[in-house]
């Protein structure tokens, strides 16, 4: 398994702001995702972020809205931009260890007023 | 396209009984199939997966899940529930191709003294 890290952990933000979350892991990785919790609700992927190539994101997901950076193996960036009260969420980041297994990270639980 | 179900949105369960929470899974070829743990306030933890092999899969914390083609099921059980598997459960496939993860809308289980 991996060791990963999120920051914030939480945060309340104005609507209209951005936030930048932050995923670390422990080792290099290739394979990085995010995805958002909405509150009650399963987990939906936002998108794919694999280094050395642009994010994939989901149908329902765009880059101006999310855009992410994988600058190395080991670190991603989520941006929520422009943030409504619909973005109110848990984002998670995760990791592939293996084949197709994934590891999460502990979540960033955000508030948008 | 490939779909997780699970039909059980609340469980409760007193301590000490066993428990079955039900996934049912939708995929053209072998699936990858996972069994997540989420605490309150907490992210993702893998309770055990299924690859190929012996369809009796053990995980962590005395939890185990079979699975069964015939049924397209992948059922999770213990033994002998403790307060500290109160929780959201959540089953997921893993698609082949991409590594990505479809999750089922998730089982929350409450535990009664």
């Amino acid at each position: 398994s991996a060791v990963i890290s999120q920051k914030p952990s939480r945060d309340i933000c104005q609507r209209g702001t951005s936030l930048t979350i932050q995923c670390q892991v422990d080792s290099q990785v290739t394979m990085m995702f995010w995805y958002r919790q909405q509150p009650g609700q399963s987990l939906t992927l936002i998108a794919t972020a694999n280094q050395g190539s642009e994010a994939t994101y989901e149908s329902g997901f765009v880059i101006d809205k999310f855009p992410i950076s994988r600058p190395n193996l080991t670190f991603s960036t989520l941006t929520v931009s422009n943030m409504s009260p619909e973005d109110s969420s848990i984002y998670l980041c995760s990791v592939v260890m293996g084949p197709y297994e994934q590891y999460f990270g502990p979540g960033t639980r955000l508030t948008v007023t | 396209a490939q779909s997780v179900t699970q039909p059980d949105i609340h469980i409760t369960v007193s301590e000490g009984a066993s428990l079955e929470l039900r996934c049912n899974y939708s995929y053209g070829a072998t699936p990858y199939l996972f069994w997540y743990v989420q605490s309150p306030g907490q992210g993702l933890q893998l309770l055990l997966k299924y690859f190929s092999g012996d369809t009796l899969v053990q995980g962590i914390k005395g939890f185990e899940a079979e699975f069964k083609r015939s049924q397209s099921s992948f059922n999770l059980r213990k033994p002998s529930v403790h307060w500290s598997d109160a929780a959201e459960y959540f089953c997921a496939v893993a698609e082949a191709n991409t590594g990505k993860l479809i999750f089922g809308q998730g089982t929350t289980l409450q535990v009664k003294p």
